[in-house]
């Protein structure tokens, strides 16, 4: 079965660094990934979508990669602000061809600390 | 626009009680979801809808139902409710479209006692 871990369930930086997430899959070929975050007692929000067919996105100071050989994500917040505290989720397509059907399989999540 | 809403915020069950979630939409998408996210576990699909009348399994459908009766609206029952329900629940719409992205409602923490 298809398998999707965010190697760090916590992860502390200081205030102005580059944050760097990461987000593997096994077992699947996903024709695109999204990132979302979540804040406490709060419902995900949607951040950025990469296609397969792209290496890299980026939005203001996100950046998102994905490397379909290795099978994984990189999601990079520049310098980074405690207003960037949350978790981070990520999550693959599960679409099945044909069935009319636009799923998503969700990681764990990565809770990221930027410590002022 | 108010987005996805979820009633109620808050609910405590008893074991072997039961209620409905609602789940409202004014973004007028055709794809609705259920999630259920438990510590360590992640968001987890329990049923889906991919229109007005129509419903799907998810990930974890049992011991959960849901109706879609109007475009707007996703309906999640518990009719028999046991404490391994305990858990936050969230709603999610999206267009339908490819690629697009989830819109998800702020939760409904749910206890089962």
């Amino acid at each position: 079965s298809q398998k999707i871990e965010q190697n760090s369930e916590a992860l502390n930086i200081q205030e102005g660094k580059t944050a760097t997430l990461t987000c593997n899959y096994t077992n699947y070929s996903p024709a695109y990934l999204q990132w979302y975050r979540q804040d406490p007692g709060r419902g995900p929000v949607f951040l950025l979508l990469i296609r397969e067919n792209e290496k890299e996105k980026r939005k203001e100071r996100l950046k998102v990669t994905f490397d379909t050989t290795l099978k994984q994500s990189l999601f990079h917040i520049t310098a980074s602000q405690p207003a960037d505290s949350a978790t981070y989720l990520c999550a693959l397509d599960m679409t099945i061809p044909g069935a009319g059907s636009y799923q998503l399989t969700f990681g764990k999540g990565t809770k990221l600390s930027v410590i002022p | 626009n108010a987005g996805v809403t979820q009633t109620p915020k808050f609910r405590v069950l008893k074991t072997g009680q039961s209620m409905t979630l609602l789940c409202a939409q004014d973004m007028n998408h055709e794809y609705m979801y259920w999630y259920r996210q438990d510590p360590g576990m992640g968001l987890r699909l329990i049923h889906y809808s991919v229109g007005e009348g129509t419903t799907a399994k998810g990930e974890v459908p049992d011991g959960y139902n849901v109706s879609r009766l109007k475009k707007q609206n996703f309906l999640l029952g518990l009719e028999s409710a046991a404490p391994s329900q305990t858990s936050v629940y969230f709603c999610a719409s999206s267009t339908g479209t490819p690629f697009s992205e989830q819109y998800f409602g702020p939760g409904t923490r749910l206890t089962v006692t």
